[in-house]
C-alpha cells in the first residue's frame, strides 16, 4: 500500500537551530516525493520536489530509497519558517493521486 | 484573483441542510480535485475530475456529490451531513490528471452542527 508517514506532529526549535522534518514512505514503484507547506492563513503550496534536487528558502530534501525516507532539512531555522509541512508521494500517474502525510507543525521560537 | 479560488471560505450548516462549495481555477488546467483536511487525519483525496469527467471517487459517502460543469469549475454539493464531516475542504487543480504539480485553493471551512 502507498503510505506517507510523518512521525512528528509538532517540532519546536529555536531560531538558528538546525531543522529536520522526518518523512518515510511506502511505495512499490519509483516514487516522486514532494514537500508542501502551509503558512498561517495561506494556502497549501509546493515547497520542493525531489526530482528537482533544488533548495528552496534554504530547505533541502534528499530521497533515500534504502531507508524509504525524504526528510526535509534546513541548517538554520528562521521564525518565518513556522508553518505546517506536509510530505507527499505521487502515486498513480493515471489519476494524479497525491498521497499526503499527516503533517508536521514547525514552530521556530525567537 | 488568479489561481484556484474557493467560495465560501466559511460555512456553517445543519445536518438537514443542502449547501454547495464552489471552486474556480484560472490556470487553464484540465484536472481538478477535492481534498478533505481534518484535524486528526492526513489530507484525503475525495474526487478527481479530468476534462469534466470524474476519474476517481475515493469511497466518499454519497452525501458528498461533486459536479464539474466545465474544466474551470468544480462544485461539491453537500446534503444531510454529519458533525464528523466538519473539516477544511480543499480544491486543487493541475495541468493534467497525471501531472504531479498541484495548485491548491485556500479551502472552505465547513462546520456541521
Amino acid at each position: 500500500a502507498q503510505r506517507v508517514t510523518q512521525p512528528e506532529k509538532l517540532l519546536s526549535v529555536f531560531k538558528g537551530a538546525p531543522v529536520e522534518l522526518k518523512c518515510n514512505y511506502s511505495y512499490s514503484g519509483s516514487p516522486e516525493l514532494f514537500w508542501y507547506v502551509q503558512y498561517s492563513r495561506q494556502r497549501l503550496q509546493l515547497l520542493l520536489r525531489h526530482i528537482s534536487r533544488e533548495s528552496i528558502k534554504g530547505f533541502t530534501a534528499d530521497l533515500n530509497k534504502g531507508e524509504t525516507s525524504f526528510h526535509l532539512k534546513k541548517p538554520f531555522a528562521q521564525e518565518e519558517d513556522s508553518a505546517m509541512y506536509y510530505c507527499a508521494l505521487f502515486g498513480s500517474s493515471n489519476t494524479g493521486k497525491l498521497i499526503f502525510g499527516q503533517g508536521t507543525t514547525l514552530q521556530v521560537k525567537p | 484573483e488568479t489561481g484556484v479560488t474557493q467560495t465560501p471560505r466559511h460555512l456553517v450548516m445543519g445536518m438537514t441542510n443542502k449547501k454547495s462549495l464552489k471552486c474556480e481555477q484560472h490556470l487553464g488546467h484540465n484536472a481538478m480535485y477535492w481534498y478533505k483536511q481534518s484535524a486528526k487525519k492526513p489530507l484525503e483525496l475525495m474526487f478527481v475530475y479530468s476534462l469534466e469527467e470524474r476519474v476517481e471517487n475515493n469511497s466518499v459517502p454519497s452525501r458528498f456529490s461533486p459536479e464539474c460543469p466545465n474544466s474551470s469549475h468544480l462544485f461539491l454539493h453537500l446534503h444531510t451531513l454529519q458533525p464528523e464531516d466538519s473539516a477544511l475542504y480543499l480544491c486543487a487543480s493541475s495541468p493534467n490528471p497525471g501531472g504531479n504539480t498541484i495548485y491548491f485553493g485556500e479551502g472552505s471551512w465547513l462546520t456541521v452542527v
